[in-house]
């Protein structure tokens, strides 16, 4: 079955610093993939998404991914991190299914910056 | 604006009793959903639908109801069948039911059951 692992529940890193949060997939072929940001009690807003060509995609917030099909994974990064990037991340992939399509969730990253 | 607009923002349910949650879009999207987040889990699809008068379950469903009288609602019903109903409920919707296009979230209704 299909599934998306983010295997850290928390990170927690300095204003400043650069993040990378994890994201592996298992999906027998090239999927969609997309990276969704929560803050509490909020919906959830699009960062990014990847369908095809380069690997590397550029998002909103100065937030970057890129895809790894050998290691089938779409890791988030930014260079350096703004105390109002503290949130909860969604790494999601999307399916075809017989009467439409939808996303399939990771459990999810929260993040915390502190100063 | 367009957007997805879900209401109420908090209902609370008496355990045995019926909860309707409304979720309008004007963004002219053909499919919708719904799916509810529960902490450490992340979001589970309940129902969707590609067009009018046509929905189907996710993986979910039970408990749950769903229409789609007009191409802009998709109402939820959460029903006494519902064991662990308590939960955070996000509609979102997507131009067409095809996995390449983006799927944009409401703000979420969140459900206790006293």
């Amino acid at each position: 079955a299909q599934s998306v692992t983010q295997p850290d529940i928390h990170i927690t890193v300095s204003e400043g610093a650069s993040l990378e949060l994890r994201c592996n997939y298992s999906y027998g072929a090239t999927p969609y993939l997309f990276w969704y940001v929560q803050s509490p009690g909020q919906g959830l807003q699009l960062l990014l998404k990847y369908f095809s060509g380069d690997t590397l995609v550029q998002g909103i917030k100065g937030f970057e991914a890129e895809f790894k099909r050998s290691q089938s994974s779409f890791n988030l990064r930014k260079p350096s991190v703004h105390w109002s990037d503290a949130a909860e991340y969604f790494c999601a992939v999307g399916l075809n299914m017989e009467y439409g399509n939808k996303l399939v969730f990771g459990a999810g990253t929260i993040l915390r910056v502190k100063s | 604006d367009g957007g997805i607009t879900q209401s109420p923002k908090y209902l609370f349910r008496k355990e045995g009793q019926n909860v309707t949650l409304s979720c309008e879009q004007n963004l002219n999207h053909d499919a919708m959903y719904w799916y509810r987040q529960d902490p450490g889990q992340g979001l589970r699809l309940i129902y969707y639908s590609q067009i009018v008068n046509d929905f189907q379950k996710g993986d979910i469903a039970e408990g749950y109801s769903v229409s789609r009288e007009k191409k802009e609602s998709f109402p939820l019903t959460v029903t006494s069948a519902q064991k662990n109903p308590t939960a955070f409920y996000l509609c979102a919707s997507s131009r067409r039911a095809d996995s390449g296009n983006t799927i944009y979230f409401g703000e979420g209704s969140w459900l206790t059951v006293v």
